[in-house]
Formats: C-alpha cells, sequence, structure tokens
C-alpha cells in the first residue's frame, strides 16, 4: 500500500515548545516538501528536499527546522521561535524527474494549534 | 516575486451546470501547471497536469492553458455535488527546482 503518511493527525503545543511532525513515504520519490497551509490561503513553502542529506529553505523557513536522514523521511520540527505556529502542515513527495512532468503528491496533513 | 491569482470566489453552480475555474500567473517562463482539489479539512489531491498550449481532457475535468495570455482554467462538465470543495492552481517556472507556487484556491459549491 503505497502513500505518504504524517503523524500525528492533531497536535496541540503549548507556548515555549518545540514539537516535531512526521512524514514518511514508500512511494520511492527522491523529493520531499513541507508546506504550510492557514485558512484562506494558498500553499507555503517552508523546506524541501532532493537527496539525503540535503535540504533547501523554502519561503518561510525561519522557526522551522528539518532533516533527511533516510530517503523515506522527512521530519519537519517547528521551534518556540515560530511566533504564529498554528496552521495545517502538509508533507508532498515526487520523483524529482527531470523537465516539466514532476508531480507532487500531499500526505493527509497534520493539525497544529498552539494553547 | 512569482505570484498565482485565482478569481475570488466562492463560485456557486447548480448541478449539472459547466463550472469555470480560472488562473493566471505572473511569470512567463512558467512550464507546468496543476489543479488540485481540496475537500474540508483534507489535504490537496491532484486532479490534472497541463504543460502544452491548448486544452487536455481527462473525463469531466477539462484543462485549458494559454501561455501567451497567462492563463489557465479547469472546466468541470456536468458537475456534482461531491465536485464541491476548493481547487487549488499551482505553477512551476522553468528551473525552478520542481518548486510549485499556488494560488489562494477558489471554493466551488454545487447546488443539487
Amino acid at each position: 500500500d503505497g502513500g505518504i503518511t504524517q503523524s500525528p493527525k492533531y497536535l496541540f503545543r503549548k507556548e515555549g515548545q518545540n514539537v516535531t511532525l512526521s512524514c514518511e513515504q514508500n512511494l520511492n520519490h527522491d523529493a520531499m516538501y513541507w508546506y504550510r497551509q492557514d485558512p484562506g490561503q494558498g500553499l507555503r513553502l517552508i523546506y524541501y528536499s532532493q537527496i539525503v542529506n540535503d535540504f533547501q529553505k523554502g519561503d518561510i523557513a525561519e522557526g522551522y527546522s528539518v532533516s533527511r536522514e533516510k530517503k523515506e523521511s522527512f521530519p519537519l520540527t517547528v521551534t518556540s521561535a515560530q511566533k504564529n505556529p498554528t496552521a495545517f502542515y502538509l508533507c508532498a513527495s515526487s520523483m524529482w524527474a527531470s523537465g516539466s512532468t514532476d508531480t507532487q503528491y500531499f500526505g493527509p496533513g497534520t493539525r497544529l494549534t498552539v494553547l | 516575486q512569482k505570484e498565482v491569482e485565482q478569481n475570488s470566489g466562492p463560485l456557486s453552480v447548480p448541478e449539472g451546470a459547466i463550472a469555470s475555474l480560472n488562473c493566471t500567473y505572473s511569470d512567463r517562463g512558467s512550464q507546468s501547471f496543476f489543479w488540485y482539489r481540496q475537500y474540508s479539512g483534507k489535504s490537496p489531491e491532484l486532479i490534472m497536469f497541463i504543460y502544452s498550449n491548448g486544452d487536455k481532457e481527462d473525463g469531466r475535468f477539462t484543462a485549458q492553458l494559454n501561455k501567451a495570455s497567462q492563463y489557465v482554467s479547469l472546466l468541470i462538465r456536468d458537475s456534482q455535488p461531491s465536485d464541491s470543495a476548493t481547487y487549488l492552481c499551482a505553477v512551476r517556472a522553468t528551473g525552478a527546482n520542481s518548486k510549485l507556487t499556488f494560488g489562494k484556491g477558489i471554493t466551488l459549491s454545487v447546488r443539487p
């Protein structure tokens, strides 16, 4: 059963805490991405990774950190430096094919709420 | 700043009608265009992608691309209540390392 899994589905964080969101894929995709979605907004890119042990900042990386130690896994840590972390977090993956054919597929998402 | 604009919603159509969803983009070098559907509280799912000027049909869905006008649209024929969702347009420019820029989405409501 191939796909992208994210856990937990819901996460509650107290002020000042770091939390880590999990993303795993068994599609053998090279590239993985983290997006944030706020109500009524499109998706904004936080970080992405093309290969293991390498990742790049997206448009809104401040207050977040990632690692890519395995091809299948791309966890996102929301640090206490992120001032407004309440949002819907989406992980995606793609083959990273050359040219225009690369297509991103999304996991089910994690909804983070700061208490 | 590369921008993707979707016309303001929500859009409401009666069941059986054609729904037309529009998207414009600012980067003339954009090469790939994607439409995702997102049900409330769920993650986006890919509906269609288009790379070449013209129309691309898949069942009740037709994507239309006009690179000269920097315009991409999604037509949904014979709209069903199950089509009620938010539709996100996404664009990838040449050399953007496969990064996508998303529009804010437009919410479609199909009235029974």
